[in-house]
This record gives C-alpha cells, structure tokens and sequence, in this order.
C-alpha cells in the first residue's frame, strides 16, 4: 500500500522565481493538505483541497495556491518567493473530509531553500 | 485562539518511561493527535484520542487526556534509543480536518 508521496525532496530557488511542488495520496485518500513547517517550529497548515476544490485555508496570502488533479494528487504553487519562504512543505492525506477530525498521513516532505 | 504548547525538550535513560506533555486550547476539538518526527523526515502518526476518552493504550504508548485541564500526554514505556525525535501533539480544528500543532518536544534517549 503506498503511502503519501511527494516530489521533489529538495529544491533550491532565489527569491522573486516560482516553484511547483507535487503530492500523491495515500491509495484510497481522496482529500490532500498542505502545511508549512519552518526550522524548529511545528507545522502550519497551508490549505486542504477536497473534489478539486481549496476547501479551506490556513493564514498565508495568495502567493500559496493549489489545485487538486482528478485522481486526487496535488500540487502547490508559491509564486515571488521570499527568503522566509524557505521551509519543509509537508503534503498530509485523509479520507473524506467529514470534518470530523479524519486521520491525516503525512509524506516524507519537500525542503525549499530561497537564496 | 488556538494554542498548542509543548515544553521543547526532554532527556531520558533507555529502558525508562518518557512523559510528553501537551496543553491546548480548543475544547471542541475532536481528536488529539500524536506524530513523530526523526531528522530530515515527513511526520509519522503515532497514535490518537478521541476526545470523548480518558485514555488510550497501544503497545509501549498510553495517551492520557484530561478534558478539563486541555492536557495531552504520551507515556512511552521502556523507552529506546529509536525513540530518539520529535514529538508533536496536535489537534483538529473544530468541525474540519485543520490540524494545529504544537512546537514539538524533542526527545533525547541515552545508554
């Protein structure tokens, strides 16, 4: 059964440049999460996309945006990248978002360095 | 608002008990959770309490929850050097799948 998987592992941009980062979910998932974790902080979430749709969303302006693909993957764009930018981007998967607290499973991450 | 708060760090003896605590301060959070985090990785979910519970027990893990005070813990028995990483407590957001977190409590497991 594979689980959340994301790509690339580590990306290094300079700031003003875009970047796309990608995210499969678990097998059966069909909700994704996004969540910023910055050096020694917990994470924070970004935005969770559920039938194509952002269904809700975290403090961060409009820079982050997202989109969820049919088959239920998703990608997050961040565009005029500044250097506090530079983060862990953890992509979290659940099942039907009953917004009931459903058990989300985290993927390994993405590390984005800004220079 | 919403807080979670952790203390930072905590050392132990391999062999002992760790005790991971945690205060929030949602009360209508449904789940409290508990994830693990070793360097350079993504979170992996331990375990999780359902808010209408007092505790929970998996194998070397036992969540307590005191509804009352909005305290979170995690015992971790006989306690080894794997154990080594962070910790973090979280909670869902009332109603959503939103998960807050706390900063997470490093654990350190010496011989």
């Amino acid at each position: 059964d594979a689980g959340v998987t994301q790509s690339p592992t580590h990306l290094i941009k300079t700031r003003g440049q875009q970047v796309t980062l990608r995210c499969s979910p678990k097998s059966g998932h069909d909700t994704v999460s996004w969540y910023q974790q910055a050096l020694g902080q917990g994470p924070q979430f970004i935005f969770q996309y559920y039938e194509e749709e952002e269904r809700q969303r975290g403090n961060f302006p409009d820079r982050f945006s997202g989109h969820q693909f049919p088959n239920y993957s998703s990608e997050l764009n961040v565009n005029a990248l500044l250097l506090g930018d530079s983060a862990l981007y953890l992509c979290a998967s659940s099942l039907v978002a009953g917004g009931m607290g459903e058990t989300q499973y985290f993927g390994p991450g993405t590390r984005l360095l800004v220079l | 608002g919403e807080d979670v708060e952790q203390s930072l760090f905590l050392s132990v003896r391999e062999g002992d008990s760790s005790v991971i605590n945690c205060t929030y301060t949602d009360s209508s959070s449904t789940y409290l959770y508990w994830y693990k985090q070793e360097p350079g990785a993504g979170l992996q979910l331990l375990t999780y309490i359902f808010s209408n519970m007092d505790m929970k027990q998996d194998q070397r893990l036992t969540v307590l929850l005191n509804k009352k005070d909005k305290h979170l813990s995690l015992r971790i028995a006989d306690t080894q050097t794997g154990d080594s990483a962070i910790y973090f407590c979280a909670e869902s957001d009332r109603g959503t799948d939103k998960l807050i977190f706390g900063t997470g409590t490093r654990l350190q497991v010496f011989p």
